[in-house]
């Protein structure tokens, strides 16, 4: 079945550091791929999301490419902020079992300090 | 704020009881997911309504049901609660039928099963 593989955290970053977290997808056909965001205590909200091969997600300076060739999704960001800090989802939505459905990864928690 | 509303915020039960968990969705939309999130299982889809409809199933167990109601709120009913069952439950809502359609994500039902 379609599943997502994202590093594991926690990841500790300065703040105005580089960003990277690694997501690796196994799907059959062709999947849309997301990341989503949880901050404390609240749910997921979508941070960004690639349709197709070669699209590219962009959202509040965070960006992922999407790459058929290397099934990735890697999430990236030039210089984070304290309000950064939260866990970071990746998820495909594709047919499996016969429906279409949205698979998260574990997540990745970020914190960043000042 | 998403715009998806959840009730109870919080849940405190004992094994072998049954609850139900309330979701209603942001204005004008149709279709409503739920997802368990757990520690050790992460975030898992349960099931999807569309338009009053299931439409897609997930991992979820027999001992939990849902539905959809002709004003589009949900509820999802666990029952023959076992400890496993404490979880955070979200729903989530979109305006299609699609699971790669935004998915809008309510703040969560905490269940703790005692």
């Amino acid at each position: 079945g379609n599943s997502v593989t994202q590093m594991e955290g926690p990841v500790t970053l300065s703040e105005e550091a580089f960003l990277t977290i690694n997501c690796t997808y196994t799907a059959t056909g062709y999947p849309s791929l997301f990341w989503y965001v949880q901050y404390p205590g609240e749910g997921l909200q979508l941070l960004l999301k690639a349709t197709k091969a070669d699209d590219k997600g962009s959202n509040k300076g965070f960006e992922a490419t999407y790459r058929k060739e290397t099934t990735s999704f890697h999430l990236e960001k030039g210089s984070v902020q304290v309000s950064d800090s939260a866990v970071y989802f990746c998820a495909l939505s594709g047919y499996t079992g016969g429906s279409e459905k949205l698979v998260f990864g574990k997540g990745t928690k970020l914190t960043v300090n000042p | 704020d998403s715009g998806v509303t959840q009730t109870p915020k919080h849940l405190i039960t004992a094994t072998g009881q049954r609850v139900t968990l309330r979701c209603s969705p942001r204005s004008g939309d149709l279709s409503v997911y739920w997802y368990q999130q757990s520690l050790d299982q992460g975030l898992q889809f349960l099931i999807q309504y569309y338009n009053g409809e299931e439409r897609a199933k997930g991992n979820i167990l027999e001992r939990f049901s849902a539905q959809q109601f002709p004003d589009l709120h949900s509820e999802l009913n666990l029952s023959s609660l076992e400890l496993g069952d404490s979880a955070l439950y979200f729903c989530a809502s979109s305006a299609d039928r699609g699971s790669s359609d935004t998915q809008y994500f309510g703040p969560g039902t905490r269940l703790t099963v005692l």
